[in-house]
């Protein structure tokens, strides 16, 4: 069964660095999404992608962050200046029409020092 | 604003009790409703959505507009059920693709 894979699966990275959080979705899918989780703290949806624009992002998607998808395969999530607060686990999903299953990655765990 | 309450943050039982795993949720609108799992070392994935009706895994989830909940059922939980379980609305329309907003989750131990 096609899943969705994301890496790495753990960056540590210092404050003010550059990272970028890689996924590749299901091939078929047409919607892409980020998620984020915060240790202990609930998992927040960052942006949505579809059509190779940005449909929708939430407040925490601020001009620090940015989104990819350089080559009809690959889905990338960029953090220009990293600080402290943006350490937590990434999750990329993607599903093939809204309101459908959003199959998700495993995550990449962010750590910034 | 979009709000998503899992008022339990710990649910225990013992094998073959019932389990009800409680979600309330404001939303403008009609959300689409989905019930998502992690178990251990596991990606998330979904368990059941509201508009299909289905039981899987034993598990039902019904959906009571007026009161605005959406409470996950199983009637004899089994040990493999221990996971973390989220409540999820989703809203589409307007400026909305499928954005879910997660509850807290609700991390359910099934005893033998």
């Amino acid at each position: 069964e096609p899943e969705v894979t994301q890496t790495p699966s753990h960056q540590v990275t210092q404050m003010g660095q550059e990272v970028i959080l890689r996924c590749v979705p299901i091939s078929n899918h047409l919607y892409f999404y980020w998620y984020r989780q915060i240790l202990g703290q609930k998992v927040e949806f960052l942006v949505s992608f579809y059509n190779n624009e940005i449909s929708e992002k939430s407040e925490i998607f601020d001009d620090q962050f940015s989104v990819e998808r350089p080559d009809g395969s690959n889905f990338t999530l960029k953090i220009r200046s990293t600080k402290l607060e943006d350490s937590a686990m990434y999750f990329c999903a993607s599903s093939r029409d809204l309101n459908y299953e959003q199959y998700f990655g495993p995550g990449t765990r962010l750590t910034v020092t | 604003a979009q709000r998503v309450t899992q008022p339990e943050k710990l649910l225990s039982v013992f094998k073959g009790a019932p389990v009800e795993l409680k979600c309330n949720y404001s939303y403008s609108g009609s959300p689409e409703l989905f019930w998502y799992v992690q178990y251990s070392r596991q990606r998330l994935q979904l368990l059941l959505r509201h508009i299909s009706r289905e039981s899987i895994k034993g598990f039902t989830a019904d959906l009571n507009k007026g009161e605005t909940s959406f409470h996950l059922k199983k009637p004899f939980a089994q040990e493999e059920d221990s996971a973390m379980y989220y409540c999820a609305p989703s809203k589409t329309g307007g400026t909305s693709y499928g954005k879910l907003t997660f509850g807290q989750g609700t991390i359910l131990t099934v005893h033998p």
